[in-house]
């Protein structure tokens, strides 16, 4: 069984750019996750998409947002990117929820310069 | 508002040694899911265990044991003679239960174990 997949790995942007995240969930989970991982703030969770629905969003500016498709495939978009925006973004997904044990993508390193 | 702590930032254990890692949450919530996740050097985070709020009973796997007092707000988390391919950074998290499908979750900052052969 394939494992939730990220693409790219790796990202470089300048500022004010913005930036597209793709995210392939295991087959048959609905629940798609986003997470940003940074030294100082952890993990932080970002928003959670359940049938092609925005169920539930974090603490982060508008200019984080996001979609899923109906295959449950999800991308992120970053928009007018700031260098605090650097990190590593991590998908996860499960079948319904974050209540529930999920799988966990390596994740998209991104890096603005 | 929910919070999760993990106060040791990082622990280092000599192999077959025991370590305790410990997790502390706050939450109004009366109904809620607290989890261990394992983040290797690789990266990618595992899931280990989840425990809802009201099951207090402590569980062992293999050399893995966790300790959930609500009592106290605490879910710790013990590997008993530690090996080298523990060496992770281990997250804590929690997620209210609200009956209405949405959840959001929160983690602690983590605890990097470095087991020394």
């Amino acid at each position: 069984k394939a494992g939730v997949t990220q693409t790219p790995r790796y990202l470089i942007k300048t500022r004010g750019q913005q930036v597209t995240l793709s995210c392939s969930p295991i087959s048959g989970h609905r629940s798609v996750s986003w997470y940003q991982q940074t030294p100082g703030q952890g993990l932080q969770f970002l928003f959670e998409y359940f049938s092609e629905t925005q169920r539930n969003k974090g603490n982060f500016p508008g200019r984080f947002s996001g979609r899923q498709f109906s295959n449950s495939r999800s991308e992120m978009n970053v928009s007018t990117l700031e260098l605090g925006d650097s990190a590593l973004y991590l998908c996860a997904s499960s079948l319904t929820g974050v209540n529930q044990p999920q799988h966990f993508g390596d994740g998209t390193r991104l890096s603005i310069l | 508002a929910q919070k999760v702590t993990q106060a040791q930032t990082e622990i280092s254990v000599v192999e077959k040694e025991d370590v305790t890692l410990d997790c502390v949450y706050e939450t109004r919530d009366t109904t809620y899911y607290l989890f261990w996740y394992k983040q290797p050097p690789s990266g990618e985070l595992v899931f280990l265990i989840r425990r809802n709020s009201f099951d207090e009973q402590n569980e062992i796997s293999g050399r893995y044991s966790w300790n959930f007092q609500k009592s106290t707000s605490s879910f710790n988390f013990t590997i008993t003679a530690s090996q080298v391919v523990d060496s992770a950074v281990y997250f804590c998290a929690l997620t209210p239960y609200s009956g209405a499908g949405s959840y959001q979750l929160t983690f602690g900052k983590g605890t990097k174990l470095s087991v020394i052969p």
